[in-house]
């Protein structure tokens, strides 16, 4: 079926650098959306992203996040600077329609480790 | 917002036995719930969606059932073998079309 890629699986970096997670959504899907799950926590919305906008945010989507798909390329999330409490798993996921009853395709996620 | 809440956290049984998870949401606008299967080192499979106007769906050993009244999704796996260890997700979205995941459930099936 339709699967969405992330990568890198795993990034470690050290605390203040820039780091950039890359999803390659579905090919024909519109919607796309970043969630975070720290380890042994429950997922939680980041954000969704359609038309080259940011549709919706939650509190955890900072200031020094933020996202982009440039010439409907990579979907990425950009932190920048890191902070120790960024660590954590990112899923990406991708939708055709955004419509409330429709499915969101998740990718295996990029486990992000801030030293 | 929406609350959900998921229990039991851990569910440990033996092969054969049935394994029954179950979240509780609070928005009663919540429309499409669904649940997710997170084996160690990968993402998340989509094992069964059920719209708002569904109280019961079966696919290949799997039960979703849903209480709209007590706002309380289940999940039963009839008969679990050890391949069903996993951690076990809820996920309601509500009409804004954001989702909310529960806490996970660790299952361990035994052979």
């Amino acid at each position: 079926g339709p699967k969405v890629l992330q990568i890198p699986s795993h990034q470690i970096i050290d605390m203040g650098q820039m780091v950039t997670l890359n999803c390659d959504p579905v090919s024909n899907h519109l919607y796309f959306y970043w969630y975070k799950q720290i380890l042994g926590q429950q997922m939680e919305f980041l954000v969704n992203f359609y038309n080259g906008k940011v549709m919706e945010k939650s509190k955890l989507f900072k200031d020094q996040f933020s996202v982009e798909r440039p010439d409907g390329s990579y979907f990425t999330l950009k932190i920048q600077p890191t902070a120790l409490e960024d660590s954590a798993v990112y899923f990406c996921a991708s939708s055709l329609e955004g419509h409330t009853n429709e499915r969101l395709f998740f990718g295996h996620g990029t486990k992000l480790s801030v030293l | 917002g929406e609350q959900v809440e998921q229990r039991p956290p851990h569910l440990s049984v033996r092969e054969g036995d049935s394994a029954i998870i179950i979240c509780t949401y609070t928005d009663s606008a919540t429309a499409y719930f669904s649940w997710y299967k997170q084996e160690a080192g990968a993402g998340l499979q989509l094992l069964m969606s059920v719209l708002s106007n569904v109280d019961r769906k079966e696919e290949q050993g799997l039960t979703v059932l849903l209480n709209k009244k007590d706002k309380r999704l289940s999940l039963n796996l009839t008969a679990a073998h050890p391949g069903d260890s996993a951690v076990y997700f809820c996920a309601v979205k509500n009409s804004n079309n954001r989702i909310f995941f529960g806490d996970g459930t660790q299952l361990v099936v035994k052979p």
